[in-house]
Formats: C-alpha cells, sequence, structure tokens
C-alpha cells in the first residue's frame, strides 16, 4: 500500500487545465525528500516528467509543471491535450519504514473528455 | 540514444524461479546506478530493486515484498543487468522494468534524493499461476 495518496482519477476537456496531487507525510515529502513525477501510458515505458520537484527533463513540455509544499506535491498540466491522458505517478522516499524505501504514489489515471 | 531492453519473462508455477536480463546500450553501463521496477495487473508501480555502480560498491537493496528472494546483479563486460527471482509468488506477477537512475542536481549542486528513474525499458511480462 503506498503512503504517498494520490487521487485514482482526474479529467478535464481539451484546454483546461488539471493538478494531479500527491500527500505524504512528516516521513517522506515532509522530511525534505524529493518528488519526480512520471507520465505512463499502457503498453509502453514510462516516462520521466518531473524531477526534483519542479524540474522538467529536456523535450517535456512548458505545459507540464511541479510543486512542492509541506507533505505535499503537485503536478499540474495546462492547456490539456488529447495525448495527455495517461497514468501519472510521483514517486518520492520514505524514512519510517526499515530497510532503502524508494516509492511511489498509486498512480493517477487522466482522462481527457 | 540510451536503450534498455528487458528479456527473460515468461509463465512460471508459484515456488519456481526465473531469471530476467537488461541489455543496456547508449550510456556508460559500467558507471551507471540501475533499477528494477514493475506494475501488477491494474496496479501502479512498485520498485523492487537497486544496484549501485560497481566504483560505488555494486550495493544492493530491495524491496521488503522481495527481499531475500530476488537478487540483482550487473555484468559490466555485457552491458547486462540482471534479475534472478527465486520463490515466485502469485502475486510477484507483473510487468518488470529495467530503469537507470542518475543523479540530479539543484541550481546550488545539491543532489536531488531520491534519485529519479530517468530512463525505463519497455518492460518483460511475469506470470506466476499454477
Amino acid at each position: 500500500q503506498s503512503v504517498l495518496t494520490q487521487p485514482p482519477s482526474v479529467s478535464g476537456a481539451p484546454g483546461q487545465n488539471v493538478t494531479i496531487s500527491c500527500t505524504g507525510s512528516s516521513s517522506d515529502i515532509g522530511a525534505g525528500y524529493d518528488v519526480h513525477w512520471y507520465q505512463h501510458l499502457p503498453g509502453t515505458a514510462p516516462k520521466l516528467l518531473i524531477f526534483g520537484n519542479t524540474d522538467r527533463p529536456s523535450g517535456v513540455p512548458d505545459r507540464f509543471s511541479g510543486s512542492k509544499s509541506g507533505t505535499s506535491a503537485s503536478l499540474a498540466i495546462t492547456g490539456l491535450q488529447v495525448e495527455d491522458e495517461a497514468d501519472y505517478y510521483c514517486q518520492s522516499y520514505d524514512n519510517s519504514l526499515s530497510g532503502f524505501n524508494w516509492m511511489f504514489g498509486g498512480g493517477t489515471k487522466l482522462t481527457v473528455l | 540514444e540510451v536503450q534498455l531492453v528487458e528479456s527473460g519473462g515468461g509463465l512460471v508455477k508459484p515456488g519456481g524461479s526465473l531469471g530476467l536480463s537488461c541489455a543496456a546500450s547508449g550510456f556508460t553501463f559500467t558507471n551507471a546506478r540501475m533499477s528494477w521496477v514493475r506494475q501488477a495487473p491494474g496496479k501502479g508501480l512498485e520498485w523492487v530493486g537497486r544496484i549501485e555502480s560497481k566504483t560505488d560498491g555494486g550495493t544492493t537493496d530491495y524491496a521488503a515484498p522481495v527481499k531475500g528472494r530476488f537478487t540483482i546483479s550487473r555484468d559490466d563486460s555485457q552491458n547486462t543487468l540482471y534479475l534472478q527471482m527465486n520463490s515466485l509468488k502469485t502475486e510477484d506477477t507483473a510487468v518488470y522494468y529495467c530503469t537507470t537512475v542518475n543523479d540530479y542536481y539543484d541550481r546550488n549542486g545539491n543532489y536531488y534524493y531520491p534519485q529519479p528513474f530517468d530512463y525505463w525499458g519497455q518492460g518483460t511480462l511475469v506470470t506466476v499461476s499454477p
């Protein structure tokens, strides 16, 4: 079970803006660990979308932006396009469990209506 | 261009073993930290384990559900990453992805932690079923 909580689904019409939240706690995001975001179209390789909370890898459109505050992070997508329909995952680290704990949020399915 | 190509997936019975490979190209594999991530049918992404470069000690770490059953290794002469899976359970059924895990830095030169999974292969399906 993920300790990073994402809404199971969000939706928006083409051209609209959406935000996907990633809620953690004082042992993960709130402890200062960085957050990364991935886009995953079924049947394809996941793609790094945002790293270091706010940075975009080369080639990722600036319609995608990330933020982090306190125990949460968010991915914002402006000017939705049909090809943005995918699953989105946040990733961080949890220090409350024994061992080494890289972890993902449960994922959010974005539907572009 | 970074390329990661997984192979070795298939059908195996519970309690059985299976080995996966990931052929890497387009970057200096010897210096790379690598990881395996999986996705069970209808579920989200789950980190499986990682291996550091030999220069950094070749350390391995594993997620709790696979610790003691899975082993990650590497052959730098062949640019290949491996995942040996023993005592397989039905809940290990998933697509297994090989990823690179590089260091990224902020404007002050501090590296982000945890590191992101920056390049991914297409995955290979492992099905554990009686």
